[in-house]
């Protein structure tokens, strides 16, 4: 069964720093999605950056870029120029079709913002 | 992107009375949609998913009768807490993929049920 991992329960980042969020996953698969979703303390789920594995170009979406490391089954989010709304629970999502469309999720990652 | 709403936010019921929570694809159709339970500071963990014209699929587990999802249109999921305890306090949320077989979902605001 697929597995995703989010090593880090919380992280702190100062208001204008870089930040980087570790998620690594298991999967025997070669096609897949991987997610980054944000969870904000109103809880509204929101889609932060996707990821296609038969891409090699890592995505990027205006200050969030991730670094995936297809190999290594890591997906990691890095967050620049981090703003006090940024702050947030981070879960990171694998995704294949087959497996009945299910997100598999990680345990998440608390990010705090320090002005 | 897509967008998907719930009803209601908020539900406060007694002990043994039954609740019932929506969710709808305001801007798309969804034969698929998900509903899952989530505790403070915790991860999201799948109950079921809904299917258009068919029984949903439960996830191991969870309470078939106990969770009662209808999926009543392309457009409308509902989730219903049968004989509510406060063991099933929790925030509930749904999610639904733009297009049949697309893999990026869209989730509801969530709804917290508070059973008293």
């Amino acid at each position: 069964a697929q597995t995703v991992t989010q090593s880090q329960p919380e992280m702190s980042v100062q208001e204008a720093e870089t930040v980087t969020l570790s998620c690594t996953y298991d999967t025997s698969e070669s096609d897949y999605y991987l997610f980054w979703y944000k969870q904000p303390p109103s809880r509204q789920m929101i889609l932060v950056i996707r990821q296609e594995a038969y891409k090699q170009q890592n995505a990027t979406e205006n200050r969030f870029s991730v670094n995936f490391q297809k190999a290594a089954k890591s997906f990691s989010l890095k967050i620049s120029d981090s703003q006090l709304g940024d702050a947030a629970m981070y879960f990171c999502a694998y995704f294949k079709m087959e497996y009945g469309n299910k997100l598999v999720f990680g345990a998440g990652t608390i990010l705090r913002v320090k002005s | 992107g897509a967008v998907v709403s719930q009803h209601p936010s908020w539900v406060i019921c007694k002990s043994g009375t039954s609740v019932k929570i929506e969710c709808r694809s305001l801007d798309f159709q969804a034969t698929t949609m998900f509903w899952y339970r989530q505790f403070p500071k915790q991860s999201l963990m799948l109950m079921a998913t809904s299917n258009e014209g068919s029984k949903a699929t439960y996830e191991q587990g969870v309470e078939k009768d106990k969770f009662l999802i209808n999926h009543a249109s392309l457009t409308l999921s509902t989730l219903t807490v049968t004989s509510a305890h406060p063991e099933d306090s929790s925030f509930y949320i749904c999610s639904a993929p733009e297009g049949a077989g697309t893999e990026t979902q869209y989730f509801g605001p969530g709804t917290r049920l508070l059973v008293l």
